[in-house]
């Protein structure tokens, strides 16, 4: 299997442009998430999706974030407007049935200037 | 709120000697534990899980054990190599949630020099 594809890997944007980020998760898994890490705060969860439902989403920050899962091989996360204190590394990770060994993406660095 | 403390928060030593990682949680109510690595640039590299009502997993060279009633875990490396220079953090799936939730350390950030 391919793993955990996530696109784009690196972006780079001006602040109030619309970011979209993507997730491919790992065939057979029906337990989605959307982490952000930074320096500052370390790894926190946004959003956890089991079987395409948004289950937890009490760490998405503010409603300028949004995501959604339309069908068990595609999740997106989307910022607008984006600001600059949005840089951060946005992971995607996938695992079957929410408990077992969880399977990062390799990331998408984000850049608001 | 499950929080992660994760013991030293960085690591330098020379080639050939046995480590020891620690991670320690506040609430004991967990499904498992695991611990990840994360080498510069990348994302994360699950390396061992261990369930609730285990005590101990092994891989290789690595080595995890679980003292849920303490809130306890460790990561043993044995005969540490460059190539484990890395951050490694560990993570609890929190059973007070629905579904659970996983909880990352801060991470220990470990070079090996040879």
């Amino acid at each position: 299997d391919a793993g955990v594809i996530q696109s784009p890997r690196h972006e780079v944007t001006e602040m109030g442009q619309e970011v979209t980020l993507r997730c491919k998760p790992i065939s057979g898994h029906n337990s989605l998430f959307w982490y952000r890490q930074t320096m500052m705060r370390g790894l926190e969860l946004l959003i956890y999706f089991n079987n395409n439902v948004p289950i937890d989403d009490s760490g998405m920050p503010e409603d300028r974030f949004s995501a959604k899962m339309p069908n068990a091989s595609f999740s997106t996360l989307k910022i607008q407007p984006s600001e600059p204190r949005d840089s951060a590394v946005y992971f995607c990770a996938s695992t079957f049935q929410g408990r077992n060994t969880i399977y990062f993406g390799e990331g998408s660095w984000l850049t608001v200037v | 709120k499950q929080e992660v403390t994760q013991i030293p928060a960085a690591l330098s030593v020379p080639e050939g000697e046995n480590l020891v990682l620690n991670c320690s949680f506040t609430d004991s109510a967990i499904y498992n534990l695991q611990w990840f690595r994360q080498d510069p640039g990348k994302g994360l590299t699950s390396l061992l899980l261990i369930q609730s009502s285990q005590r101990e997993q092994t891989s290789g060279r690595l080595n995890a054990s679980l003292d849920k009633s303490s809130g306890r875990s460790t990561l043993y490396i044995a005969a540490s190599q460059p190539g484990d220079s890395a951050t490694y953090l560990c993570a609890v799936f929190d059973r007070g949630s629905t579904l659970g939730r996983l909880y990352f350390g801060r991470g220990t950030q470990l070079t090996v020099w040879p």
